[in-house]
This record gives structure tokens, sequence and C-alpha cells, in this order.
């Protein structure tokens, strides 16, 4: 089992669309959870970056941190054909010096005009 | 604004071939890394360095060297490519020590076909 589970898609929707992107994980040690964004050819860029449970939000951007049932969400809102990217969660565990970063495999996700 | 720049975009080898990757970061970061993606196995840290003179392996490091040239320059070196080493190669660098709490900053990618 992969330490961080996220569903591939892809995910298609139309333009004005609520998005929900998730990913469970299956160390409670994992205390701070990123989501980034990845264009087609293009390197990963950080979109949101959490540590607690509950909600951020940043614009048309949500994460959502439940820790009790290990799993994490990003939603978007007032989808747009700009926001068509796979989208990657990201963990970070600290562990007696050693940390460690695991990514999810990724959703692709389609806005459709 | 630069920030992490790798060179080449692409690259054919044939099985045997060595090469070197190369990357290069502005922000004055300490910590840099290496990843491969591949299809459904999201990103895989190959090698980092904590800062200049200091590499460590990472999850998947067999076939790989790596050099911290100084505080802005992080090579990746295949010494006889394999097939299985086909993939799109990430640099990425990040403030503060490996993994701290600083996010990560991604070059676009190396493109690497092992023919």
């Amino acid at each position: 089992q992969k330490e961080v589970e996220q569903d591939p898609g892809p995910l298609s929707v139309p333009e004005g669309a609520i998005v929900s992107l998730n990913c469970t994980y299956s160390n409670s040690a994992f205390q701070y959870f990123m989501w980034y964004r990845q264009y087609s050819r293009k390197g990963p860029e950080l979109l949101m970056y959490t540590y607690s449970s509950g909600n951020k939000e940043d614009g048309r951007f949500t994460a959502q941190v439940d820790k009790s049932s290990k799993y994490i969400s990003l939603f978007i809102r007032d989808s747009q054909p700009s926001d068509s990217a796979t989208y990657l969660c990201a963990m970070i565990l600290f562990s007696g010096g050693y940390n460690k970063l695991i990514f999810g495999a990724g959703t692709r996700l389609a806005v459709h005009p | 604004n630069a920030g992490v720049t790798q060179t080449p975009k692409f690259q054919v080898l044939k099985t045997g071939q060595s090469m070197t990757l190369q990357c290069a970061q502005d922000m004055n970061h300490n910590s840099m890394y290496w990843y491969r993606q591949d299809p459904g196995m999201g990103l895989r840290l190959i090698y980092y360095s904590a800062s200049e003179g200091t590499t460590d392996k990472g999850e998947v490091p067999n076939g790989y060297n790596v050099s911290r040239l100084n505080k802005r320059e992080f090579s990746l070196r295949l010494e006889s490519a394999a097939p299985s080493q086909t993939s799109v190669y990430f640099c990425a660098s990040s403030e503060g020590q490996h993994y701290s709490n600083q996010p990560q900053h991604f070059g676009d990618g190396t493109r690497l076909s092992i023919l």
C-alpha cells in the first residue's frame, strides 16, 4: 500500500463547477500538507500549504485537512479552463532528524468551456 | 526571475551511454533535490543536498550520482544509462535544511529517453 493515495483521474468538469480533489494517507506522523499544480511539460508549483486540521482559503482555492481521518482535499470554486492541470498532494513527516516528503501520483483535471 | 533552471530540456540516449543533467538555482537556497517522475508513481527522490558539499541518497538512488558543485548548482549523472531510467527528471530547491517546513521550488524538467 502506498503511503499517499491519490485518484489519478482524469476529472473533467464544465467551467464554473466546484472541483474536489482528494488524497488519503496512512501514516499519522505526517504533519505538513501541500498541494502543487503542474501544467503539461512544466514543473510543479506550490498552490497551498497547511499544517493543521481545518480549512485554509486562498482566493478560489480551499485546502482542507482532516488528520483524524487521514484525508486532505483541495476545493476549486468557479473553475476556469486555466485550472486544467495535474494536481499533486504532498506531505512531510518529521522523524528523528530524518525528514520525509511524499508526493501523491497526481490527479489530472480538465475544465472545459 | 529564473528560479530553478534545468538543462537540457530533452535528451535521447542509447543504453550504456552516460550524461549529466544540470541544475542551477538563483534563490540562494541551501537545499537542492533531484526527483524522477513516472506515470502513476508520483515524484520520487533520487538524491538531495542539504548544503554545499553534502549529498545524501533518496528513495531511488541506484544508477545515479550527484555533485553539489557550489551553492547554486547540483548536477545528476547517469554513468551507464538503462531503459528503466527513461523518465522526466526534476530539480528542486528550498530554503532551510532538508525537508524543513519550507516549500520546494521546481525547475521545468528534463525529459530523458533511453533506447
